[in-house]
């Protein structure tokens, strides 16, 4: 039972490059999340999707774009790579219910210099 | 629109001593309220969620919380604190009508031999 998976675990990018988060999910849950996590201010949500061809911003969306075109996979995509991205990435995933957790991936750190 | 706050970034405690992490939510509508630990260099894992009916909730690893709606609080407790409990802990809120997660900023459980 893999659950949500996240790849790379682990990325370097120079500023100004271009990259694509991977998320996949195995569970069939509708909604899922990009979130990232910086020192001191928790989990910021950057986009979301509550089903195929559905996207929709969060909190924190600039430099960030995404896509859902199945249930199964939900990436994210940095178009050019800024300092300010350094972060760890989670990836979550949740059913249609509100009373129901959000299964997250292991998490991406990447580093832009 | 609702929030999660949770007072004191780091605490620390000695093994074997109360764990004690508070969280306080602002919600408009009854919430769904959870309770997240993450190890290090890991994911989130659920430690334990309120969703309806009895509002002391238990949870893995000897934990439990109490949902206390006149005081909008859901704090997170453990009588006897073990070494493997330091991580990071986080709150969340989830209401009827979000598709998403609201998390605290977290606190840093510290166990001292």
């Amino acid at each position: 039972n893999a659950g949500v998976t996240q790849t790379p675990k682990f990325q370097v990018l120079k500023t100004g490059q271009s990259m694509t988060l991977q998320c996949a999910q195995d569970m069939n849950h509708e909604y899922m999340s990009w979130y990232r996590q910086d020192p001191g201010m928790g989990l910021r949500l950057i986009h979301y999707s509550v089903g195929a061809g559905i996207t929709d911003q969060g909190e924190v969306p600039n430099g960030y774009n995404v896509s859902r075109s199945t249930t199964e996979d939900f990436p994210l995509r940095l178009l050019s790579a800024a300092p300010s991205q350094t972060s760890v990435y989670f990836c979550a995933s949740r059913d249609g219910q509100m009373n129901t957790e959000a299964f997250f991936g292991q998490g991406t750190r990447l580093t832009v210099v | 629109a609702q929030s999660v706050t949770q007072l004191g970034s780091h605490v620390s405690v000695s093994e074997g001593a109360l764990v004690l992490l508070r969280c306080n939510y602002s919600s408009s509508v009854p919430p769904y309220l959870f309770w997240y630990v993450q190890y290090p260099n890991q994911g989130l894992q659920l430690l334990l969620k309120y969703t309806t009916g009895a509002t002391l909730v238990k949870g893995i690893n000897g934990f439990e919380a109490e949902f206390k709606k006149s005081e909008t609080s859901f704090h997170l407790t453990k009588p006897s604190a073990h070494m493997s409990d330091a991580a990071e802990y986080f709150c969340a809120v989830s209401v009827t009508g979000a598709n998403n997660l609201f998390f605290g900023t977290g606190t840093r459980l510290t166990v001292i031999p």
